[in-house]
């Protein structure tokens, strides 16, 4: 099974300030397609996972424009260009490249 | 718009058994793989297993942790993802999301193990 790392685990970030996560992979994700299946999840408490980027660097509909995703083969990034009071919660990384689908751990962000 | 809605959560014994439903609308069921996430009290996302798409023969796909115990099915005339559960333990107590390509998900539904 691929393993997805996160870090870090714990992001304290001021409002409007930018935060970064990193997520590796521990084997390529590039598929056979040549697509790399590689996304990125929000989670608020008591709400399901809600999808942001997917493919990379794709925005998915209705995510602002202050989130954005970037990398290749094993190492990735999530970036929020300036936090927002409902950015808080946890985010996960996601490979959907090679079954099973496999998470990072979370990285929980909150505001300092 | 796509939704899917779970249900069929509830509290059973070790041991026991529970079946899950996913009603999904809004797009054409047949055409998707569709995924079971869990997620324990306090803790990460963890894939239960899916079912591929009628391309791919809508073949089950299962986590190491749940082989053996659990199955997962689909009827494509309801538009339909079950997810059906034996052998429960303790350790299987968690919101249950039905998923589709990780980007729409249900609410989920709660499944306790205990006695």
């Amino acid at each position: 099974d691929i393993v997805m790392t996160q870090t870090p685990l714990s992001l304290p970030v001021t409002l409007g300030q930018p935060a970064s996560i990193s997520c590796k992979s521990s084997q390529s994700l590039v598929r056979s397609d040549g697509n790399t299946y590689l996304s990125w999840l929000h989670q608020r408490p008591g709400q399901p996972p809600r999808l942001l980027i997917h493919t990379i660097s794709h925005r998915f509909s209705g995510v602002p424009d202050r989130f954005s995703g970037s990398g290749a083969d094993t190492d990735f990034t999530l970036k929020i260009s300036r936090v927002e009071g409902e950015d808080v919660g946890v985010y996960y990384c996601v490979q959907l490249s090679q079954s099973p689908i496999t998470f990072g751990q979370g990285t929980r962000l909150e505001i300092k | 718009e796509v939704q899917l809605v779970e249900s069929g959560g509830g509290l059973v014994q070790p041991g026991g058994s529970l079946r899950l439903s996913c009603a999904a609308s809004g797009f054409t069921f047949s055409d998707h793989y569709m995924d079971w996430v869990r997620q324990a009290p306090g803790k990460g996302l963890e894939w239960v297993g899916r079912s591929r798409n009628k391309r791919d023969s809508y073949i089950a796909e299962y986590a190491a942790s749940v082989k053996g115990r659990f199955t997962i099915s689909r009827d494509n005339s309801k538009n339909s993802l079950y997810l059906e559960m034996n052998s429960l333990k303790s350790e299987d107590t968690a919101v249950y999301y039905c998923a589709r390509d990780c980007a729409h998900w249900g609410r989920g539904t709660l499944v306790t193990v205990s006695s």
